[in-house]
């Protein structure tokens, strides 16, 4: 069963505007931690964000913000101001607990393209 | 320095052959990770070892074979390679139930 939702394929945003990108999760695991990942066309996987399961408060770093609605089981990635270089494929991933450790496992991805 | 480094960061090979992608992080950190990316930019865990012990081992043939010599070396060993095996494998770290630190990927092209 898909546990990490991302609906959308593509999205197109107007620099220097915002852009919501939506993911939802399913677990049983009452602790489990939310991440986002960016992904440029050089194939890098860069560490953006991460959201406890138990943080009362939203994360946020810089330019991104994690709206995490604990029980629709969301964590949508908010990039505030976007700019051309963030134009690339984001992950979002959730870590669970796991036989000896944790497990993370990603989304599809949405690739999002920033118009100048 | 590179924080989690893998080589080759390509290999084009023919069916049939045997391959082999190392890994090493030099963070310290106690969990290894190896994942495919495939062409559709799906990433998939394959393994994964805590202090040399392998603690994921999920639905991969088992043409793949990981190994971990120590807790800051990955490696994986994949046998008889087939054309489906085209893709990009993705050496990762992290400690305990932290974000998941990243090699550049190897990309893998079987004619």
């Amino acid at each position: 069963a898909q546990k990490i939702t991302q609906t959308q394929p593509g999205m197109f945003v107007q620099e220097k505007e915002a852009v919501t990108l939506d993911c939802t999760y399913d677990t049983s695991d009452p602790s489990y931690g939310l991440f986002w990942y960016k992904q440029p066309s050089s194939g890098e996987m860069i560490f953006l964000i991460y959201q406890g399961s138990y943080d009362q408060q939203n994360a946020t770093e810089g330019r991104y913000s994690l709206n995490f609605q604990k029980a629709r089981k969301s964590a949508n990635l908010v990039i505030s101001a976007s700019q051309l270089g963030d134009s690339a494929m984001y992950f979002c991933a959730m870590r669970e607990g796991y036989t000896g450790g944790f497990k993370t496992i990603f989304g599809a991805g949405t690739r999002l393209f920033v118009k100048a | 320095d590179t924080a989690v480094s893998q080589t080759p960061k390509y290999l084009v090979t023919q069916m049939g052959n045997d391959k082999s992608i190392k890994c090493e992080q030099n963070l310290g950190h106690d969990t290894m990770y190896w994942y495919k990316q495939d062409s559709k930019k799906f990433l998939k865990i394959m393994f994964s070892y805590n202090n040399k012990e392998l603690i994921i081992n999920e639905t991969v043939p088992n043409r793949f074979s990981p190994k971990s010599p120590d807790k800051a070396h990955l490696n994986l060993h994949i046998n008889s390679l087939e054309l489906g095996d085209s893709a990009v494998y993705f050496c990762a770290s992290n400690m305990a139930a932290g974000e998941l630190f990243f090699g550049e990927g190897s990309r893998l092209t079987v004619l």
